[in-house]
């Protein structure tokens, strides 16, 4: 079967650096995608895992390891507009998302 | 990047009428589409995916007569609540798949079903 663990909730300070992981089981993989979701709003795109590794994108970054089925969402010099729900999902064999149940982050002032 | 739009953003109906919901994808054409259902505080809910010229496959546990979802054209999917009640209430949003990489998903703005 397949199964996605996240945080439900994390809490972090503005300016500061949180990390989100993401684990995961599935028998069959073709990605990892990180969404974020303000309340209210329709997800939008983060990042797209396949290959192991570290992927940059501006203060966000996003990590792989296919063998240890773990994911990370790094986010720096945070903001209060970061404040959202970061969904992690694993795209299967069929290339149907799987989706976490997603972590509330909440940044403080 | 590509542009997928869903419409109406907000809709509000009377128990029993039925209520239709477009998705447009409006700079590339999308041979799939996902409908998805949100509850609050929860996350998403896969409903069906729509394939163009063919009939939608659903997800366990929603009916089929109840959520109608036409794909018509390369561009457009349409998800028909009908017969609406009160516990329909939702977000409903749809996404396509892109055509450049692999199984990115390009979301609409969602549209928020509120059945009196």
């Amino acid at each position: 079967g397949q199964n996605i663990d996240q945080p439900t909730e994390m809490t972090a300070t503005e300016g500061a650096i949180v990390q989100i992981n993401c684990t995961y089981q599935t028998s069959g993989f073709n990605g990892l995608f990180w969404y974020q979701q303000h309340a209210g709003e329709a997800p939008t795109f983060l990042s797209y895992n396949v290959l192991d590794g570290l992927e940059e994108k501006g203060r966000f970054s996003s990590f792989l390891s296919r063998s240890k089925g773990y994911s990370y969402l790094l986010l720096k010099e945070l903001q209060m507009k970061d404040s959202a729900s970061y969904l992690c999902a694993l795209l299967d064999s069929n290339y149907q998302l799987i989706w976490g149940a997603g972590t509330k982050l909440i940044i403080k002032p | 990047g590509a542009v997928v739009s869903q419409h109406p953003s907000r809709v509000i109906c009377k128990s029993g009428t039925s209520v239709k919901i477009e998705c447009r994808s409006l700079d590339f054409q999308a041979t799939t589409m996902f409908w998805y259902r949100q509850f609050p505080k929860k996350s998403l809910m896969l409903m069906a995916t729509s394939n163009e010229g063919s009939k939608a496959t659903y997800e366990q546990g929603v009916e089929k007569d109840k959520f109608l979802i036409n794909h018509a054209s390369l561009t457009l999917s349409t998800l028909t609540v009908t017969s609406a009640h009160p516990e329909d209430s939702s977000f409903y949003i749809c996404s396509a798949r892109g055509d450049r990489e692999a199984g990115e998903l390009f979301f609409g703005e969602g549209s928020r079903l509120t059945v009196l």
